[in-house]
């Protein structure tokens, strides 16, 4: 069964700070991944997406995430995180044929903090 | 400017009655979605629509209703609302085929009370 697992509901960093968010999910075939950011009140705006190829991408405002296939991880970073930063991540896994077309399964997403 | 549009915003309903959350979106995407957010369990497909005229099934799909007479509207309706379905709902869309079939645009989303 599809599944995506967020293991912090919570973090806190202090701006500046380094920042990794954990994503593991199972899947029963090649996955596409993403990582989608939502801001209070607001809809989901996608940060990254992982299709094929490298498996280190890049996304919107520094964010970077890297797909290991062997750890069925695909973990959010970012060097040095902003106040602006603070929202809610959210994990997800597609399919990428037939009937899973375009039907993503989302983690239960982690909530940022960041302390100035 | 091209995304989707929901509405209501937000809205307090009685159980038992009947509520229809409207979504329209400007994109020419043939694929839409209706997804449930709560707390704890991040988002939850409710029903799809691969293209006009067909439908689908999510993992959550009891209790709700969809219809795609056209490739701008996705209306998700609560036939009787229970406290249940109260959540925050989004609309999405895509592309149908190929990579951008992945690649979800989300609305702002209706706040939904049943009472």
């Amino acid at each position: 069964a599809q599944s995506v697992t967020q293991p912090d509901i919570h973090i806190t960093v202090s701006e500046g700070a380094s920042l990794e968010l954990r994503c593991n999910y199972s899947y029963g075939a090649t996955p596409y991944l993403f990582w989608y950011v939502q801001s209070p009140g607001q809809g989901l705006q996608l940060l990254l997406k992982y299709f094929s190829g490298d498996t280190l991408v890049q996304g919107i405002k520094g964010f970077e995430a890297e797909f290991k296939r062997s750890q069925s991880s695909f973990n959010l970073r970012k060097p040095s995180v902003h106040w602006s930063d603070a929202a809610e991540y959210f994990c997800a896994v597609g399919g990428h044929r037939g009937s899973t077309l375009g039907r993503l399964y989302f983690g239960r997403g982690t909530q940022l903090t960041v302390w100035p | 400017i091209a995304g989707i549009t929901q509405a209501p915003t937000s809205q307090i309903l009685a159980a038992g009655r009947r509520m229809t959350l409207r979504c329209t979106q400007d994109m020419r995407h043939n694929a839409m979605y209706w997804y449930r957010q709560d707390l704890g369990l991040g988002l939850r497909l409710i029903h799809y629509s691969n293209t006009a005229g067909t439908t689908g099934k999510g993992e959550v799909p009891d209790g709700y209703s969809v219809s795609r007479a056209n490739t701008d509207d996705f209306p998700l309706t609560l036939a009787s609302a229970v406290p249940s379905q109260t959540s925050v709902y989004f609309c999405a869309s895509s592309e149908q085929q190929g990579v951008g079939a992945n690649v979800l645009t989300f609305g702002a989303g209706s706040r939904l009370t049943v009472l």
